[in-house]
């Protein structure tokens, strides 16, 4: 089955600079890459995701990039604000195009902007 | 739409005892996904449903956890007998089937339970 595995486990920044965060996948048919995001007490929440057709989508101020030849995506964030202190976790799936399939998550990245 | 409802938010219950967690996915999610989160082992999917029939259960832990959906509106999850390792955050989580764009799971606000 798949493995995801994510790194860093804890990430502090400064407010204002830019935060990476990095997942690689072991399972070459993986073609969907979700990003979720999890303040304290809440629910994960989708922020932004990328399939294996495309090697960088742009939200605002973040970013995935792919790279399917090294099994690895990652994501950026930029001029981070407080309201971005929350633990990521990436995913990976094989969509096959017509539903849902599971996702495998990494075991996520509590990032802390200092203010 | 109220997004994802579980029910119970919160469960303390004593080793041994059965617990019956509840969720209401949003309507027209044909997507129903079981998660267990714990700071040991992060966000491991549990079980999942398409048209209210399971798919894959290989993330069930052992024979003392089961997971229903009797209908498009309502699943359980239920853990008999209980033991203080099944101390977690449970997430329901829907989504809807599309061949294009994203594929969100929509989460619940998720079940704190503890066994003492």
């Amino acid at each position: 089955g798949e493995n995801v595995e994510q790194h860093p486990s804890t990430l502090s920044v400064q407010e204002g600079d830019s935060a990476v965060i990095k997942c690689t996948y072991s399972d070459s048919a993986s073609n969907y890459f979700p990003w979720y995001k999890q303040e304290l007490g809440k629910r994960p929440q989708l922020i932004i995701d990328i399939r294996s057709n495309v090697g960088e989508k742009k939200d605002q101020r973040i970013a995935v990039t792919l790279n399917k030849t090294a099994k690895h995506f990652s994501l950026h964030i930029t001029e981070t604000q407080p309201e971005d202190s929350a633990v990521y976790f990436c995913a990976a799936s094989n969509w096959r195009g017509f539903g849902n399939e599971k996702l495998t998550f990494g075991t996520g990245t509590r990032l802390t902007i200092i203010p | 739409d109220a997004g994802v409802i579980q029910s119970p938010r919160h469960e303390v219950t004593e080793m041994g005892q059965e617990v019956t967690l509840r969720c209401k996915p949003i309507s027209g999610h044909d997507y129903l996904f079981w998660y267990r989160q714990t700071m040991m082992r992060g966000l491991e999917l549990l079980i999942y449903f398409n048209n209210n029939v399971p798919i894959d259960d290989s993330g069930m832990p052992e024979d003392r956890f089961s997971a229903k959906m009797p209908n498009a509106s309502f699943s359980t999850l239920k853990i008999q007998p209980s033991e203080p390792r099944d101390s977690a955050v449970y997430f329901c989580a829907s989504s809807l089937a599309g061949t294009s764009g994203r594929d969100e799971q929509f989460f619940g606000p998720g079940t704190r339970l503890t066994v003492l």
